[in-house]
């Protein structure tokens, strides 16, 4: 198993372009997430899937979209890129069998660093 | 005041010394807790949760929770060089909808 998988590693974007960061997952996992990570801080949730076709916002969704068409693939699109999106984007995914998810361990992409200028 | 809070660090401590990493959080109705480690440059890995108070002991990892004082601690046993990264405290909370937050976690350096 690849596990997550998140493309592309790296990227440069000048203010106002847009970009779609991927992510798939080969666990059949049914939870899939976006976190950023600023420098020197912890991550934060930017969108979130409990299923395919659906989702939901998290705790910093503004210039992000997402949307979640199969099991396997959670893309995050970037529409007018913004120098305060500059950052460590984290794909994870995890399984619950329902009733929220308490207890279950999220596993992690490898990141994609995005610097807008 | 922050939902999940952490000491950045960086913690020093000698090689074969017992590292303590503490984590408060805010909110009462928090139902689990998380450490993920996490290597520079890397994403970060699970290694332990705790949802009960008391204590949790995996190898050399202890998680501890208290959760009258919103009070969550990893304890590492005989630390060693490898176990230099940054340790996130994280918080799960569902009211009606999924939460997790992160703190923004402690660096650990282990002297060899």
């Amino acid at each position: 198993n690849a596990g997550v998988t998140q493309t592309p590693k790296f990227r440069i974007l000048k203010i106002g372009q847009s970009m779609t960061l991927q992510c798939t997952q080969d666990m059949n996992h049914n939870y899939m997430y976006w976190y950023r990570q600023d420098p020197g801080m912890g991550l934060k949730l930017i969108y979130y899937s409990v299923g395919a076709g659906i989702t939901d916002k998290g705790e910093v969704p503004n210039g992000y979209n997402v949307s979640r068409s199969t099991t396997e693939d959670f893309p995050l699109r970037l529409e007018l890129a913004a120098p305060s999106q500059t950052s460590v984007y984290f794909c994870a995914s995890s399984y619950s069998s329902g009733g929220g998810h308490s207890y279950n361990e999220q596993f992690f992409g490898p990141g994609t660093r995005l610097t807008v200028l | 005041q922050k939902e999940v809070e952490q000491n950045s660090g960086p913690l020093s401590v000698p090689e074969g010394a017992i590292a303590s990493l503490n984590c408060t959080y805010s909110d009462r109705g928090s139902q689990s807790f998380f450490w993920y480690r996490q290597y520079s440059g890397k994403s970060p890995e699970l290694i332990m949760f705790i949802y009960s108070n008391g204590d949790k002991e995996d190898g050399r990892f202890t998680a501890q929770l208290n959760k009258a004082s919103q009070y969550v601690s990893l304890l590492i046993r005989d630390s060693q060089p490898s176990d230099s990264a940054t340790y996130l405290c994280a918080v799960y909370l569902y009211t009606g909808g999924f939460k997790t937050i992160f703190g923004a976690g402690t660096r650990l350096f282990v002297k060899a």
